[in-house]
């Protein structure tokens, strides 16, 4: 069995401020860990993924995530925020032969002026 | 990727009806699922929805509740049946293309509002 635990669930911060929101997964067999994000009143949209390979993953608009494979964790970074950038974001984690995705409750990051 | 098309894209039912909703996909896709996604909370998956045989549900999901067909490599539908207040949700469609498994791609899903 596999979950996904987002640790905060809701993130206020300053226009160009830094963020990081926190994934921490369990699993007993090797994963893939995505993170998705969701606009208010849209759909769900891959912003980045680790399936292998460097830890370090980037999405093309700035924000980044590293696998720790140690802490079983793959937190989402980015030096500087937009007001754009308010959204809901979704750790997923999907591991062994199903391909079945378990997300995290989310976490909602607003970005003020 | 793969493209979805989910129908309808919103209804408000009465209590006590069931709503069908469509997922077709643009492509032949092996691995085809439903979620919900519960007003304010993350997405739980329902079912996998199998081509040719009965989909495999998840716990705390039958059957008979949320029926789910599968006819094709394209398309599948998700009944809710017998609703109440409790199935108002976004029910989302997603599937992985074969031999992609970052290709997870999800439909823009269905908000459901029970009254």
């Amino acid at each position: 069995a596999q979950s996904v635990t987002q640790l905060d669930s809701q993130v206020p911060v300053f226009e160009e401020a830094p963020v990081e929101l926190r994934c921490n997964y369990s699993s007993s067999v090797s994963v893939y860990l995505f993170w998705y994000v969701q606009y208010p009143n849209q759909g769900l949209q891959l912003l980045l993924k680790y399936l292998s390979g460097s830890t370090l993953v980037e999405s093309i608009n700035g924000f980044e995530a590293e696998f720790n494979k140690s802490q079983t964790s793959f937190h989402l970074r980015k030096p500087s925020v937009h007001i754009s950038d308010t959204a809901e974001y979704f750790c997923a984690v999907s591991g062994g032969s199903n391909y079945k995705l378990t997300f995290g409750k989310g976490t909602l990051l607003t970005v003020n002026p | 990727s793969a493209v979805i098309s989910q129908k309808p894209s919103r209804d408000i039912c009465q209590r006590g009806t069931s709503l069908t909703i469509q997922c077709q996909v643009d492509s032949q896709v092996t691995m085809m699922f439903w979620y919900r996604q519960q007003p304010g909370q993350s997405l739980t998956l329902i079912a996998t929805a199998n081509q040719g045989s009965e989909a495999t549900y998840e716990s705390g999901f039958v059957i008979d509740k949320f029926p789910i067909s599968r006819p094709n490599l394209t398309f599948s539908t998700l009944t809710v049946s017998n609703m109440s207040p409790e199935d108002s949700s976004i029910y989302l469609c997603s599937v992985i293309p074969p031999g992609q498994i970052d290709g997870y791609t999800f439909g823009s899903g269905t908000r459901l509002t029970v009254v």
